[in-house]
Formats: C-alpha cells, structure tokens, sequence
C-alpha cells in the first residue's frame, strides 16, 4: 500500500516569495492533516480536514497561510508571502474517516527554507 | 493551551544500554503517544498509551501512562545502533487537540 505522498521534498524561496506544497494522503483516507515542523520542535497542527471540509484550522496563520482539499483528496498548502519564520519541514498525515490520532500516517515532509 | 515537557533534549548513549526519557504536562491527557523519526522522515507511531496507569511494550520498547495522566515515559531497552533518531512524545486532550513534545534525539555509539 502506497504511503501518503508529498512533494516537494525541498523548496527554497525568498522572503515574501508564495510556495505551494502539494499531499496525496493514502487511498481512502477522508481524515487529512498539515502539520509544521520548525527545528529542534515537535510537529504543530496547522488543519485538519475531513473529505473536503475543514475540521480545524484554529493554528493556521491565516493572514498568509491557506489550504484547501477540493475534491477531498489531495491537498494542496500555500504561503503567501512567506517569511523568515516560516523556515519549517511541513508534514502532511492521513488517517480513515473516524480514525483517531493514533491511526493516522505521515508522508516524508516537505522542507522549506526562506532566505 | 497545555505545556508539553521532554526530556532529556539528547542523549548519547553506548550500544547495548538502556534508554529512559520521559514527558510531563501541565494539565490532563486522556491519550499518550510516543513517536519515532529518522532524518527526512515522518514520525512513526511506535506506542500509543490509553488509560492512567497503563503499561505497553512493542519489542524493546516500553511506556506506561503515568497514574496523574500528567506524563508518560519510555523505556528502551539493549539499545542498537538503528535506535537512533528523534523520539517524539505527543498528548491528546479530546480527540481533535494532539501536542507533541520537544523531541529526544538519541544517539547510539556502536
């Protein structure tokens, strides 16, 4: 069975430059979670969707930060413009539909690095 | 929000020792998880705790849900050299508020 999917691996970019991290959660995983990893921290929730409905995105810095699961599939997390502090490994997670934490999957992470 | 504390930060230890690190919280969690992750890797659930008091093992691995619901530890024991990497503790409050810890990042010298 597939894992969930990220992509990029790595992405540098200029402050107040936009990114785009693209996840493929694992086939029939209704539950989709972004998660933002800064260095020496554990991960940080930033939303969680159900299909394609958000659950939670109370942690989201919404001013810059947007996501969307259109079809409520694959998600796609942008950062607009981004900045210094957003230097961070981003981690997409799946999970079936009423599953808890414990039974949810982490894709490799995407690394950002804002210079 | 609640206050996850890990420790220790890292640890070097020699191949064939025990580990002991271990999580503490300012307030109440009704689950305790306990992660592990390899360098460009996503964290891998190793052990998940769901009751005050209870005590789980997977292989060499060891944790147990502390009697306050205020922290957790893991044990492992004969460490090997594939053992290294970060290990996340992470509490849930309701099934929808999970924080992680800091991380222990271990090192095994062969």
């Amino acid at each position: 069975e597939a894992g969930v999917a990220q992509s990029p691996r790595y992405k540098i970019i200029e402050k107040r430059q936009s990114v785009a991290f693209w996840c493929n959660p694992i086939s029939g995983h209704a539950t989709l979670y972004w998660y933002q990893q800064i260095l020496g921290q554990g991960p940080k929730l930033l939303i969680q969707f159900q299909n394609n409905g958000v659950v939670d995105d109370s942690q989201l810095p919404k001013d810059r930060f947007s996501a969307e699961r259109l079809k409520g599939v694959d998600s796609t997390l942008k950062i607009q413009p981004a900045k210094l502090e957003d230097s961070a490994v981003y981690l997409c997670a799946s999970s079936l539909e009423g599953a808890s934490f414990t039974e949810a999957f982490f894709g490799q992470g995407t690394r950002l690095t804002v210079v | 929000g609640q206050q996850l504390n890990q420790s220790p930060q890292s640890m070097f230890i020699q191949e064939g020792e025990d580990v002991s690190m271990n999580c503490t919280s300012s307030s109440i969690f009704n689950t305790w998880l306990w992660y592990k992750q390899d360098p460009g890797e996503g964290p891998v659930l190793l052990i998940a705790l769901y009751k005050a008091g209870e005590l789980t093992s997977n292989g060499r691995l060891t944790a147990q849900f502390g009697i306050t619901r205020k922290d957790s530890f893991l044990n492992i024991s004969a460490s090997i050299p594939s053992d290294v990497g970060i290990y996340f503790c992470a509490g849930l409050e309701n099934n929808n508020d999970m924080r992680f810890g800091a991380g222990t990042r271990l090192t095994v010298k062969p």
